[in-house]
């Protein structure tokens, strides 16, 4: 089945740590996302890449890092920097940028202890 | 710049009974609309959208959306609401400018009581 896979869907931290959050999708689509999720806050979008080889910042791009180096796959990386990383994070993709709706993942949940 | 707005945190409704979920926005040119929804510890699932055409767009589960361009509104709705309804529903729109970004509101929750 085509879909977006998104692991580990849980993870925990110590401060100080980076951690990668792996997002992988078999739906062919050219653009994929990644968003946070923090309670009555909707979703905020940290980075996006609408071709393979680029990616832009989203709205809350600090702290976090990502790559794009296969059409399939969108690693996350939280870094050190990022002071308040506690959250549930979503990968989506869309065919194209510009058109359609979301697909998501099943999300990964990262707790810093 | 591009918002979202779902005035309200929760809706309650008893099963059975008609449910609109609310939504307003506010975008430069012609908004792409859509409904999400998402069950607990899960990722979004798309309900449904608007592009152009039919300002009553039907989803799936018996969803429904009108999409009322002069009160910049995008109102969910389902005629008989069902336990299993029970979940966050997010409205959401993408402009044309701003880089084609997907901005979301926060979210309602949805009870629907027996």
């Amino acid at each position: 089945d085509g879909g977006i896979t998104q692991s580990p869907k849980y993870l925990f931290r110590k401060e100080g740590q980076n951690v990668t959050l792996s997002c992988e999708q078999n739906l062919n689509h050219d653009a994929m996302y990644w968003y946070r999720q923090d309670p009555g806050q909707g979703l905020r979008l940290i980075y996006y890449s609408q071709i393979v080889n680029d990616f832009q910042k989203g709205d809350i791009a600090e702290g976090y890092s990502v790559s794009r180096e296969k059409k399939e796959s969108f690693p996350l990386t939280v870094t050190s920097a990022q002071k308040n990383p506690t959250a549930f994070y979503l990968c989506a993709s869309s065919r194209t940028a510009n058109t359609g709706e979301l697909f998501f993942g099943e999300g990964s949940r990262l707790t810093v202890l | 710049a591009q918002s979202v707005a779902q005035p309200e945190d929760q809706v309650n409704v008893a099963e059975g009974n008609p449910l609109t979920v609310k939504c307003t926005y506010s975008v430069s040119g012609n908004p792409y609309l859509f409904w999400y929804v998402q069950y607990p510890n899960r990722g979004l699932q798309f309900l449904l959208k608007y592009i152009t055409g039919d300002n009553l767009v039907k989803g799936s589960y018996g969803f429904e959306a009108e999409f009322n361009k002069s009160q910049t509104s995008f109102h969910l709705k389902k005629p008989s609401a069902l336990v299993s309804d029970s979940a966050l529903y997010f409205c959401a729109v993408r402009a044309p400018t701003g880089g084609f970004k997907t901005i979301f509101g926060a979210g309602t929750r949805l009870f629907v009581k027996a």
